[in-house]
């Protein structure tokens, strides 16, 4: 099955500062890209996507990039607020499967 | 629209009880899944539903069962809680319309003792 690792496990930034999260996968076939945000005691929700034909995905502070060559993804947030402190989790999949498989998640601390 | 709903959102059991996770989505989904979540373990796949009437195992199914009841309702039952199941459960679907965007419900905290 995939094999899917984050890195950093831990990341702590200055609100202002710029974060990037990094996920790496191994199956080639993966097509899709997803990022996860989880707020303490709250449900995963997604947050921005990816697909492999795209480069680079930006909706206002966040961003996706995806290098398909060498199998990852990562997610860039710039201008951090308190409000993105949260565990993110990446879930690649590919077309021919039902089951994304997550990555371990990164804490994200924004410190006031 | 609810979304995906979970029942209980918490639950405390003695060892070795049995109970019942519930689910249900309103969105016309096709796939549904459970997850646990431990910490630093991220979310393991327990058992998933690719659509109507199959069901098949994840990472972790070993002490779960589960039942695709229609294609609304996907039910995780524990026959005989350990301590080792508590954990918080999520229940998530999936439209499946060429990309993998699950919907989680808000989780349902199970403590075994």
């Amino acid at each position: 099955g995939e094999n899917v690792e984050q890195h950093p496990s831990t990341l702590s930034v200055q609100e202002g500062d710029s974060a990037v999260i990094k996920c790496t996968y191994s199956d080639s076939a993966s097509n899709y890209f997803p990022w996860y945000k989880q707020e303490l005691g709250k449900r995963p929700q997604l947050i921005i996507d990816i697909r492999s034909n795209v480069g680079e995905k930006k909706d206002q502070r966040i961003a996706v990039t995806l290098n398909k060559t060498a199998k990852h993804f990562s997610l860039h947030i710039t201008e951090t607020q308190p409000e993105d402190s949260a565990v993110y989790f990446c879930a690649p999949s590919s077309g021919g499967s039902y089951i994304p498989t997550f990555g371990r998640g990164t804490s994200l601390i924004v410190h006031p | 629209n609810a979304g995906v709903t979970q029942t209980p959102k918490f639950q405390v059991l003695k060892t070795g009880q049995s109970m019942t996770l519930q689910c249900a989505q309103d969105m016309n989904h096709n796939s549904m899944y459970w997850y646990r979540q431990d910490p630093g373990m991220g979310l393991r796949l327990i058992y998933y539903s690719a659509s109507e009437g199959t069901t098949d195992k994840g990472e972790v199914p070993n002490g779960y069962n589960v039942s695709r009841l229609n294609k609304r309702e996907f039910s995780l039952r524990l026959e005989s809680a350990a301590p080792s199941q508590t954990s918080v459960y999520f229940c998530a679907s999936n439209p499946v319309s060429g990309a993998n965007v699950l919907t989680f419900g808000a989780g349902s905290r199970l403590t075994v003792l």
